[in-house]
């Protein structure tokens, strides 16, 4: 499969702080990005896509970076809460409706 | 967990027993997904359907079968030739190629316990 890494497996951040989660993938071919945030024993949740034929786009408290030379994503979440602590994955799509996920970063946000 | 169910969300079984998880949703999307996580794993693509009657092998294949006789339902059934199958599965669905989101409901997961 494609190779959606991350390069932190594990962030430790104080509430209130700004978070960034970071994540490499291998297909320059990929158009599509999406975060996803999932939480203990429940299914993903989706937080923020991107398209290729973007840069930056922002939600509620959260922003999504695409560098397309270097094939980096990051994703910003401002503020960080307590509620924010989870595993949160990137995935690509090259197309088909085929996508790939990377390994996950836990997010522990202390009080 | 939007509008795609999966039951039951624990189950155990003996080792050498085939089991079938089930998916259901109520999105109306065409295209339907299979993926296993294990701990500390990012999720692996099982199978999927783009649409009904129709579906292709993902990553990991091996050791499960799935059908797609309907829009709404795609069960999975792991048998006992899958030769590690203790994990959580999870099931999705997405638009086929709709507008500018290609985003994906995932159910709330199975835990899978063979023993």
């Amino acid at each position: 499969g494609e190779n959606v890494g991350l390069h932190l497996p594990t962030l430790s951040v104080q509430e209130g702080d700004n978070s960034i989660i970071n994540c490499a993938y291998s297909n320059s071919a990929s158009d599509y990005f999406i975060w996803y945030k999932q939480e203990s024993g429940k299914g993903p949740q989706f937080i923020i896509d991107i398209r290729s034929n973007m840069d930056k786009r922002q939600g509620q408290r959260v922003t999504v970076l695409l560098n397309k030379t270097v094939k980096h994503l990051s994703l910003q979440i401002a503020a960080t809460q307590p509620g924010d602590s989870a595993v949160y994955f990137c995935a690509e799509n090259t197309g088909f409706n085929k996508f790939y996920f990377g390994s996950g970063t836990k997010l522990n946000v202390k009080p | 967990d939007g509008g795609i169910t999966q039951s039951p969300k624990y189950l155990f079984r003996k080792e050498g027993q085939n089991v079938t998880l089930s998916c259901e949703q109520n999105l109306n999307h065409d295209a339907m997904y299979w993926y296993r996580q294990d701990p500390g794993q990012g999720l692996r693509l099982i199978y999927y359907s783009q649409i009904v009657n129709d579906f292709q092998k993902g990553d990991i294949a091996e050791g499960y079968s799935v059908s797609r006789e309907k829009k709404e339902s795609f069960p999975l059934t792991v048998t006992s030739a899958q030769k590690n199958p203790t994990a959580f599965y999870l099931c999705a669905s997405t638009q086929r190629g709709g507008g500018d989101s290609y985003e994906q409901y995932f159910g709330p997961g199975t835990r899978l316990t063979v023993t």
